[in-house]
Formats: C-alpha cells, sequence, structure tokens
C-alpha cells in the first residue's frame, strides 16, 4: 500500500518560491508516476501536473508553465513540488497523488497549505 | 485541454434520496473517467474508476456510468455520511483535468 507523507504548512511573500515535499513509503518511487494537485480556500481540485516514472519526463498544466518544477529523489523516495514568483492566488492546499493501473488517483497525500501573504 | 463540466453545482436532497450528478467532456474521453468523494478538510477519496467501477472498500450504492463525453455518478439511499463534494476527473490525456465539484447538501 503506497503512503504519501507531505511536508508542513509554509508561509511566503508574494514573488517568493516554496518546495513542497512528498515522502513515498510502501512503493518504490522510481515505479510510480506522482501527480501535484492544488485546492485554493473554497474552490475546487486544480490538476498542476506529474513527474512520469517511465522516462523522467514531467507534464505541466499549461497555466503553469515557467513557474513549476517537478522533481524526484528516488534515493530518498521522495518527490517535490516548486512553485515560483508565488501570488496571491497561489494560496491553496497541496496534494500529491498516485495513480493505480487504469485508476484515477488512488492514494493521497495528506495535504500542504501554502499561504502567499505579504 | 479536456475540459470536464459538472452539474449541478449544488445538490439540496434528503436521507434516503437517490442523487444523480452528470459529469460532461468537451471531448471524447472513452470511459477514462474516476469519481471522488471530498470532505471539508480532507484529500479526495476515489469511489469509481472507469467511468462505472467501484473503488474496493466503496459502498454499493454508488454507481457510474457513461462513455465518450456524458457521466454520471448516482448515490441511491443517502446517508448523512455521503454529504459531501463530488469532482469527476478525466485521465484520458496526459494532462488530467477535474470537474469544478458538485457540492450534496443535506435539505
Amino acid at each position: 500500500q503506497v503512503q504519501l507523507v507531505q511536508s508542513g504548512a509554509e508561509v511566503k511573500k508574494p514573488g517568493a518560491s516554496v518546495k513542497v515535499s512528498c515522502k513515498v513509503s510502501g512503493y518504490s518511487l522510481s515505479d510510480l508516476s506522482i501527480h501535484w494537485v492544488r485546492q485554493a480556500p473554497g474552490k475546487g481540485l486544480e490538476w498542476m501536473g506529474v513527474f512520469d516514472a517511465e522516462n523522467g519526463d514531467t507534464i505541466y498544466a499549461q497555466k503553469l508553465e515557467g513557474r513549476v518544477i517537478m522533481t524526484e529523489d528516488t534515493s530518498i523516495d521522495t518527490a517535490y513540488l516548486e512553485l515560483s514568483s508565488l501570488r496571491s492566488e497561489d494560496t491553496a492546499v497541496y496534494y500529491c497523488a498516485t495513480e493505480g493501473l487504469h485508476t484515477g488517483f488512488e492514494n493521497w497525500g495528506q495535504g500542504t497549505l501554502v499561504t502567499v501573504s505579504s | 485541454d479536456i475540459q470536464m463540466t459538472q452539474s449541478p453545482s449544488t445538490l439540496s436532497a434528503s436521507v434516503g434520496d437517490s442523487v444523480t450528478i452528470t459529469c460532461r467532456a468537451s471531448q471524447s474521453i472513452g470511459n477514462w473517467l474516476a469519481w471522488y468523494q471530498q470532505k471539508p478538510g480532507k484529500a479526495p477519496n476515489l469511489l469509481i474508476y472507469k467511468a462505472s467501477t467501484l473503488e474496493s472498500g466503496v459502498s454499493s450504492r454508488f454507481s457510474g456510468s457513461g462513455s465518450g463525453t456524458e457521466f454520471t455518478l448516482t448515490i441511491s439511499s443517502l446517508q448523512p455520511d455521503d454529504f459531501a463534494t463530488y469532482y469527476c476527473q478525466q485521465y484520458n490525456s496526459y494532462s488530467r483535468t477535474f470537474g469544478q465539484g458538485t457540492k450534496v447538501e443535506i435539505k
């Protein structure tokens, strides 16, 4: 059973960057594709992108291109999401998630609240 | 990108009612559709995948149908624990997308 444990809440100023981590256990990170999904307060779910374990490629949501970087360190089974040039609209809970074979997102991290405020 | 449109945005119902949520895709996605339930302060929980396959451990009161561009989630005999927000999500393309959500409220 895949378990995902994320890093703690962050408070950042506009223009800064944030890096959120997602520690994987119960499975090898090198065999998983880690997706990132965010949810602004009171709003719906927004898919941000994926680090594809199969080929090491990343696919990002178009609206975040240029500001988002997804990486992995397989030696410690940890995935990372870095978002730069933060603005107030980036205030959200950020989730990492994994898919099963031909299913939706079966496993989710607990979420990391990122607050962008001056 | 494929757009997903859910309706209604909010649904008021009573315990014991049967309710249906609709999700439409902007282009055909085959049956690559999942449904999730989310409660306040919690991560979403997968209910159904491949449009109609019930995730292990999920109550049989939940059912999904559809293919192509039109899909439905039906909850029969609503229970107090079912009042939550529901999302559809396509995984036909590399870029995944969610519907905007449907909040099921107590009437």
